[in-house]
This record gives C-alpha cells, sequence and structure tokens, in this order.
C-alpha cells in the first residue's frame, strides 16, 4: 500500500516557466511533509518542507502548497531553470517531523528545457 | 564539513553470498537511517539508529540487519542475497534538534548477479 503518491513520473516544462510538482498521500497520521532532489549518482539533497500546521512554505523560488483536506501538497518552482532538471521526492513523517522516519513517493523527473 | 559518507560506492556479489556496507554521518550527527532505492519501489526505509539504538524498523526480512556504533558510524548487512536485493542503498544523518532533515550520502550500489 503506497501512502505517499506521486502520480506523474516525469514533466517537461520550458525554461523561465512554472514547474509544478505534484504529490498525494493517505496517512493522516502524516504532518510533516518534504521534497528532496536527486541528481544522477549523488544522494537526495533536502529542498524544502512544510509542517501541516500550515499551508504554505517559500524558499526562494520554491513553495510548497499543503492541502490537508484533499490530502495533496505540491512544489512550485518559479522561474525553472535548467539545473532544476532532476528527480524531485516528495516525503512524508508523523511526530512533527522528529520521525526520521520518512516515507517517500516514487519521484517524478523533471526536465527543464533551455 | 564533510557530508555523509558510504563505503563501498559499487559492488558485485552473488545470490547466496552476504554483504556490508558502511556509513560515516556528518560530525555531529548521533542518527543514521538506512534507506533501499529500486526503480519499481522508489526509496523505501529500512531502519534508523540513534545513540547505538535501532528507534524505528521498515518492512524487509530478517535478511536486512544493521547496528551503530559509540562514534555514529553505521554498518548495514544484508545476508543470502538474492537478485531482488540489487539496489542503491543510501545512508543520511540528522541532529535531532526540531523538526529534523535528513542529509543523505552518495550511496552504495549493489548488484546481485
Amino acid at each position: 500500500d503506497q501512502q505517499v503518491k506521486q502520480n506523474s513520473p516525469s514533466l517537461s516544462v520550458q525554461e523561465g516557466r512554472i514547474s509544478i510538482l505534484n504529490c498525494d498521500y493517505t496517512n493522516s497520521m502524516f504532518d510533516y511533509f518534504l521534497w528532496y532532489k536527486k541528481y544522477p549518482a549523488e544522494g537526495p539533497t533536502f529542498l524544502i518542507s512544510i509542517s501541516s500546521i500550515k499551508d504554505k512554505n517559500e524558499d526562494g523560488r520554491f513553495t510548497v502548497f499543503l492541502n490537508k483536506s484533499a490530502k495533496h501538497l505540491s512544489l512550485h518552482i518559479v522561474p525553472s531553470q535548467p539545473g532544476d532538471s532532476a528527480v524531485y521526492f516528495c516525503a512524508a513523517t508523523d511526530s512533527g517531523g522528529s520521525n526520521y522516519k520518512l516515507t517517500f513517493g516514487k519521484g517524478t523527473l523533471l526536465t527543464v528545457n533551455p | 564539513k564533510a557530508g555523509v559518507t558510504q563505503t563501498p560506492r559499487y559492488l558485485i556479489k552473488t545470490r547466496g553470498q552476504q554483504v556490508t556496507l558502511s556509513c560515516s554521518p556528518i560530525s555531529g550527527h548521533r542518527s543514521v537511517s538506512w534507506y533501499q532505492q529500486t526503480p519499481g519501489q522508489g526509496l523505501q526505509f529500512l531502519f534508523e539508529y540513534f545513540s547505538e539504538t535501532q528507534r524505528n524498523k521498515g518492512n524487509f526480512p530478517g535478511r536486512f540487519s544493521g547496528r551503530q556504533f559509540s562514534n555514529s558510524r553505521s554498518e548495514m548487512n544484508v545476508s543470502t542475497l538474492e537478485l531482488g536485493d540489487s539496489a542503491l542503498y543510501l545512508c543520511a544523518s540528522g541532529t535531532q534538534q526540531g523538526a529534523n532533515v535528513l542529509t543523505f550520502g552518495a550511496g552504495s550500489r549493489l548488484t546481485v548477479l
């Protein structure tokens, strides 16, 4: 049973446009959500997170939106740059983020075309 | 400061053998987690250690085990290897301060023939 789902295996956007990556979860105990980015031959790197007490968190070009009632979150990248091309993983945990047991989605490959 | 270091980066084993992977966390990080990444399943949680104690465990068979040493370095072991164990094994460390973020190593790529 997949508790965190990223239904789009891939996404292609033009440089300068907005990239929107989506993630759905089923476990209502999840209260802390994270996005990681992964380049080939490297480990995932942390991008941005959001607690369930918020519905939006912004960090530069990256914004994460959380809709708890729909159990849905999204990552917006504006403007998209070629260097953003990577696999993006959505992850969730309970206990407010103090629990290191992360449940990951299967990832979305983002390609930003120059 | 140095990141999370995993060794070896690549290794090839045959079915039935066992393998040990090593992870050195970021200095000062006391929590070490292990994840398995496969194309079909994404990243799946194996286990987490904190101060030499296993705090969390994922849904993997007993062939997968781990331990943490007093200097926070960790090892994971897989016995009686199966073809399906071929994967990228990722180690991550964290500080246990408030809302925690994991820092991952580059992984150990295991191929079972």
